[in-house]
């Protein structure tokens, strides 16, 4: 059974470094085509895709953050780190990773995702 | 890549059924999946390349289309199934984009 978990602050102020954890089990980076990847979601407004790191430690990132955001391989091996770094009320919102659907290609949904993190920017 | 979801909300009576569409801003051939997601939970995936039940997923819920239009067919609604629901196109990245979501409501 694949699960995954987000740790991490509930309050950053503007212009600090968020970092989350993503800690899982049932699956490892060990397998050809296993990806985690970050989504969050603003209060009340809709999914928007953050990164994507992949078993061979490729990683992708969304184009909006402006190089804010990367992700990182934890120790112990299963856990992903998530940094963004100046924080912005903008940025509010619930923080998910989540596990995609294992495949050899670059584009693969996400099966099963964490509860989420819900982190507060404000001074 | 954009992704146009309609409508914004529908509203459907339980036992009927429900069609929610997904458009994208170019070809993303079957690489679309749905998911749905309940107030203060996390999505759930529903339906991926465009047409194929994600595990555990009942039979009323189905997909199809490719290209640019998709569509997510929901037979006689269940309670449960009053939800938000978002599609995601993920042929191209970064980054693999959802829609801004549907809200399905009882009627």
């Amino acid at each position: 059974q694949i699960t995954l978990k987000e740790s991490g602050p509930t309050l950053v102020k503007p212009t600090e470094t968020l970092t989350l954890t993503c800690t899982f089990s049932g699956f490892s980076f060990s397998e050809t085509g296993v990806g985690v990847g970050w989504i969050r979601q603003p209060p009340g407004r809709a999914l928007e895709w953050l990164a994507i790191i992949l078993w061979d430690d490729k990683t992708r990132y969304t184009p909006s953050l402006k190089n804010r955001v990367s992700v990182t391989k934890g120790t112990p091996k299963n856990q992903v780190v998530l940094t963004v770094t100046n924080m912005d009320p903008d940025d509010t919102g619930t923080y998910y990773c989540a596990h995609r659907i294992v495949s050899p290609n670059w584009g693969s949904p996400f099966d099963i995702w964490g509860q989420g993190a819900m982190v507060i920017v404000s001074s | 890549v954009v992704m146009t979801q309609s409508p914004a909300t529908l509203s459907v009576s339980p036992g009927e059924r429900a069609t929610l569409s997904c458009r994208a801003s170019q070809t993303v051939g079957s690489s679309l999946a749905w998911y749905q997601q309940k107030p203060g939970q996390a999505p759930r995936l529903l339906i991926y390349d465009a047409s194929t039940r994600a595990t555990g997923i009942p039979v009323r819920f189905s997909g199809s289309g490719s290209g640019t239009e998709f569509t997510l067919t929901i037979n006689s609604l269940q309670s449960e199934d009053f939800a938000v629901y978002y599609c995601q196109q993920y042929s191209y990245w970064p980054p693999h984009t959802f829609g801004q979501g549907t809200k399905l409501e009882i009627k």
